[in-house]
């Protein structure tokens, strides 16, 4: 089992609506979860991040963490064809090595149709 | 302007050939990584450094080679590369660790 899952997609949406990305995972040691945007051919950019449980709100987008149930989502609302990329969650925690691991999920790639 | 700069940014090369790519970063981070990024398989961790000196192996570390002599550069080493590192690559720094922040990429092929 990895240790982060994402369904790659692709996820078409029409503009305007609401799209909802989701990722799993098994490490209860995790802290961190991060979102990232990757758009053809650039390297990701960061676009949010949580400290564990709760929600966090940034203009369109907003980011859920469940950690009793190993669940993070990326809300976008209103969306648009520019947000039409890849999106990649990511997680970090601190392990017993004191070790800060960072596992990528493989990415949701999300096509907004005007 | 803050960012991650790596070169070249497209390479060809043979199998046997050492090559290095470079990354430098202008935000002070003491966090550096480099990752390939593969079909399928994400973005997955070469190695990382915490500090001038200090690095550590990532998930997939075979045939490759890090030095971080200064703060702001940590290049990539492949001393002899072959077909199965053709690949994208992504240098990043960080702050704390766990955000990133990432370099536009260099794209390897190995023949």
């Amino acid at each position: 089992q990895k240790e982060v899952e994402q369904d790659p997609g692709p996820l078409s949406v029409p503009e305007g609506a609401i799209v909802s990305l989701n990722c799993t995972y098994s490490n209860s040691a995790f802290q961190y979860f991060m979102w990232y945007r990757q758009y053809s051919r650039k390297g990701p950019e960061l676009l949010m991040y949580t400290y564990s449980s709760g929600n966090k709100e940034d203009g369109r987008f907003t980011a859920q963490v469940d950690k009793s149930s190993k669940y993070i989502s990326l809300f976008i609302r209103d969306s648009q064809p520019s947000d039409s990329a890849t999106y990649l969650c990511a997680m970090s925690g601190r392990m017993n090595t004191g070790f800060q691991k960072l596992v990528f999920g493989t990415g949701t790639r999300l096509l907004v149709s005007p | 302007e803050a960012q991650v700069t790596q070169n070249p940014r497209y390479l060809i090369t043979v199998t046997g050939k050492k090559l290095t790519v470079t990354c430098s970063q202008n935000m002070n981070h003491e966090y550096m990584s480099w990752y390939r990024q593969d079909p399928g398989l994400g973005l997955r961790q070469i190695y990382y450094s915490m500090n001038v000196e200090v690095t550590d192996k990532g998930d997939v570390p075979e045939g490759y080679k890090v030095s971080r002599k200064e703060k702001r550069n940590f290049p990539l080493i492949l001393e002899s590369p072959s077909p199965n590192q053709t690949s994208l690559y992504f240098c990043a720094s960080s702050l704390r660790g766990y955000e990133q922040y990432f370099g536009p990429g260099t794209r390897l092929t190995v023949t």
